[in-house]
């Protein structure tokens, strides 16, 4: 049973390109979060997901960045123009439906890592 | 706005101490408290995680304590190894879902033998 999938694990990309993150939820999940850690840094939510529909994308930067979730096919976290600032650990997370009082968790990804150059 | 803050920021203990970090959380509206183990270039695992309808949960070497009143929450490790040696975060988040999830900034935990 795999674990939550993403890749690359390491990005570079030159200023001014366009970043894809990857991110395969376990098997029977189908809501997807993503969050970035700065260095040193706690984990900030970006968006939630789910197959085809984006729930809550109040953490998403207004410009560059955009998440879709297709009905087939991991997510994609998309970058463009990235710029210095970009570079962090993006890690992506994936539960099955969480509702009020329930147990079940968010499992998270190892990440991955983007450097801007 | 941090809205939830996490010390000490780091903290290094000897072999079987008990190392104690500490969150404290603004919003009154977050009903779901966990802890998230991180090691280098992993992601975060959950640990233990805690509800406010208790004060204090336990499983195997860590326990949490929770003091809704203060609006603290914090983490103790019994008999800690030098495999305990990660980052820790606590994080909160409220509403119908538990997936937004609101980070402590961590604390990096040495555990030396």
């Amino acid at each position: 049973n795999a674990g939550v999938m993403q890749n690359p694990r390491h990005l570079v990309r030159r200023r001014g390109q366009e970043a894809r993150l990857r991110c395969s939820p376990m098997k029977g999940h189908s809501h997807v979060y993503w969050y970035r850690q700065l260095p040193e840094e706690g984990l900030k939510f970006m968006v939630y997901l789910q197959k085809e529909n984006i729930i809550d994308e109040s953490g998403m930067p207004k410009e560059r960045f955009s998440a879709e979730f297709p009905k087939e096919g991991p997510s994609i976290l998309r970058i463009q123009q990235v710029v210095r600032g970009d570079s962090a650990a993006y890690f992506c997370a994936s539960s099955p439906d969480l509702r009020r009082g329930s147990n079940t968790e968010a499992f998270f990804g190892q990440g991955t890592r983007l450097t801007v150059v | 706005q941090q809205q939830v803050k996490q010390s000490p920021q780091s903290l290094i203990v000897q072999k079987g101490g008990i190392p104690i970090i500490n969150c404290a959380y603004e919003n009154t509206a977050f009903d779901y408290f966990p802890w998230y183990q991180q090691f280098p270039g992993k992601g975060p695992a959950l640990l233990i995680a805690i509800r406010p309808d208790v004060s204090e949960k336990k499983e195997g070497r860590f326990t949490i304590s929770f003091n809704k009143s203060a609006k603290q929450f914090s983490l103790h490790i019994m008999d800690s190894q030098p495999g305990d040696s990660a980052t820790y975060f606590c994080a909160a988040s409220s509403g119908a879902g538990s997936y937004q999830l609101t980070f402590g900034k961590g604390t990096k935990l040495s555990v030396i033998p």
